[in-house]
């Protein structure tokens, strides 16, 4: 199975700041790795997919790239919105696997 | 509007069965491969399987620690997507997510759609 690692698994951020969250994946997995976002009590929202495809909807600020094993996901400006969790998953072969997860809160 | 819609949670025991269903509008049920993912209290997300549409048989995939004990169906005429859980353990408590897959191909094989989630507790 693809193990996939993110970090940090927590960060404390202020709004305005850019934010880096990174996931690694155990083998490459082309480029074919999906960003959720999830807040308390709902569900999991898809925020990017192929690694640096922004979902419709989602606000510019997101950005994703990445190919292989290591990829990115940033917020370039921190709204108080985005306080969230976020996780990486990768589609590229069963079992379809997902991070661990990295939960941004207000510094 | 693509909504899904999960029912069926609830208490069980250790040992027993649970059929969770998810009910589907908006968006055309039966060209869609269909995923269930859940999410332990606190925890992370767990994919814990997949079924391909009629063009594809139907065929499933699934997670290691559901294999054998879990099958996931479908019926294209009521748009409803399907989770059959047997021999359930404390380890299965966890919202259940039912998703839609964006496509067949590799690069649309995630979730671009999530239900609200139901909740299965596994207690005695």
């Amino acid at each position: 199975d693809i193990q996939l690692t993110q970090s940090p698994s927590f960060l404390s951020a202020s709004i305005g700041d850019r934010v880096t969250i990174t996931c690694r994946a155990s083998q490459g997995i082309s480029n074919y790795l999906a960003w959720y976002q999830q807040k308390p009590g709902k569900a999991p929202k898809l925020l990017m997919y192929v690694a640096a495809t922004l979902q419709s909807g989602v606000p510019s600020r997101f950005s994703g790239s990445g190919s292989g094993t290591e990829f990115t996901l940033t917020i370039s400006s921190l709204q108080p919105e985005d306080f969230a969790t976020y996780y990486c998953q990768q589609h590229n072969s069963y079992p379809l696997t997902f991070g661990g997860g990295t939960k941004v809160e207000i510094k | 509007e693509v909504q899904l819609v999960e029912s069926g949670g609830g208490l069980v025991q250790p040992g027993g069965s649970l059929r969770l269903s998810c009910a589907t509008s908006g968006f055309t049920f039966s060209d869609h491969y269909m995923d269930w993912v859940r999410q332990a209290p606190g925890k992370g997300l767990e994919w814990v399987g997949r079924t391909r549409n009629r063009a594809n048989s139907y065929t499933t995939e699934y997670a290691a620690s559901a294999k054998g004990r879990f099958t996931i169906s479908r019926d294209d005429s009521r748009n409803s997507l399907y989770l059959q859980m047997n021999s359930l353990n404390t380890e299965d408590t966890a919202v259940y997510y039912c998703t839609r897959v964006r496509s067949s191909s590799w690069s649309g094989s995630f979730s671009d759609y999530w239900g609200q989630g139901t909740l299965v507790t596994v207690s005695s």
